[in-house]
């Protein structure tokens, strides 16, 4: 198993642009989550999915938008990038049930011009 | 609301040395208690969690943890330290009420000095 993968490792972009970072997961979980980690600040939830079809907003949801199209799939998207957006973007997904821990992806380092 | 505390940024320790790295909470209900560590440019791995039963956690990489529900503390510990420990730590949270989110600690990097 691959576990949790990240797509792009790394990416920088020009304020305004747009991308879309792509989690997947092939251990048929659940719930997926999108993190940002800044020095400092730990790790802060930007919006999970509970299942197939539903997102959720979290801690700092702004400037993002996800899509769980597919149960593997975790799309985050930034419409239109600031500087502020300048961070690790981290995935994590782990199984249904209320007990379990999360599993995470290698990151993705965003830099914004 | 709901948080989690590491309130030493940095930890040093001699190799051979026990070390610990603490972490305290504040949840409404029964607390998930987690600890994660993170090496240089890689993503958090799992290294043991506290759910209910026995206080004293033993998780991966000769890692421990107790869970002190009087001082909300669940604390991580080692017996000899390694310098192939050195990381940074993260103790996560959750609370039995029916949400699905997990707040984390800023983090503690632990230097472990040969």
């Amino acid at each position: 198993n691959a576990g949790v993968t990240q797509t792009p490792k790394f990416r920088v972009l020009k304020t305004g642009q747009s991308m879309t970072l792509l989690c997947a997961q092939d251990m048929n979980h659940e719930y997926m989550y999108w993190y940002r980690q800044d020095p400092g600040m730990g790790l802060r939830l930007i919006h999970y999915s509970v299942g197939e079809g539903t997102t959720a907003k979290g801690e700092v949801p702004d400037g993002y938008n996800v899509s769980r199209l597919k149960k593997q799939n975790f799309l985050l998207g930034l419409e239109s990038a600031a500087p502020s957006q300048t961070s690790v973007y981290f995935c994590a997904s782990r199984p249904g049930g209320d007990k379990g821990e999360q599993f995470f992806g290698p990151g993705t380092r965003l830099t914004v011009l | 609301a709901q948080s989690v505390a590491q309130p030493e940024d940095q930890v040093n320790v001699a190799e051979g040395n026990p070390l610990t790295v603490k972490c305290t909470y504040s949840v409404s209900g029964n607390p998930y208690l987690f600890w994660y560590v993170q090496y240089p440019n890689r993503g958090l791995q799992f290294l043991l969690k506290y759910i209910t039963g026995d206080n004293l956690v033993k998780g991966s990489y000769g890692f421990e943890a107790e869970f002190n529900k009087s001082q909300t503390s669940f604390h991580l510990k080692k017996p000899s330290a390694l310098v192939s420990d050195s990381a940074l730590y993260f103790c996560a949270v959750r609370y039995s009420g029916g949400t699905y989110k997990y707040i984390f600690g800023t983090g503690t990097r632990l230097k472990v000095l040969a």
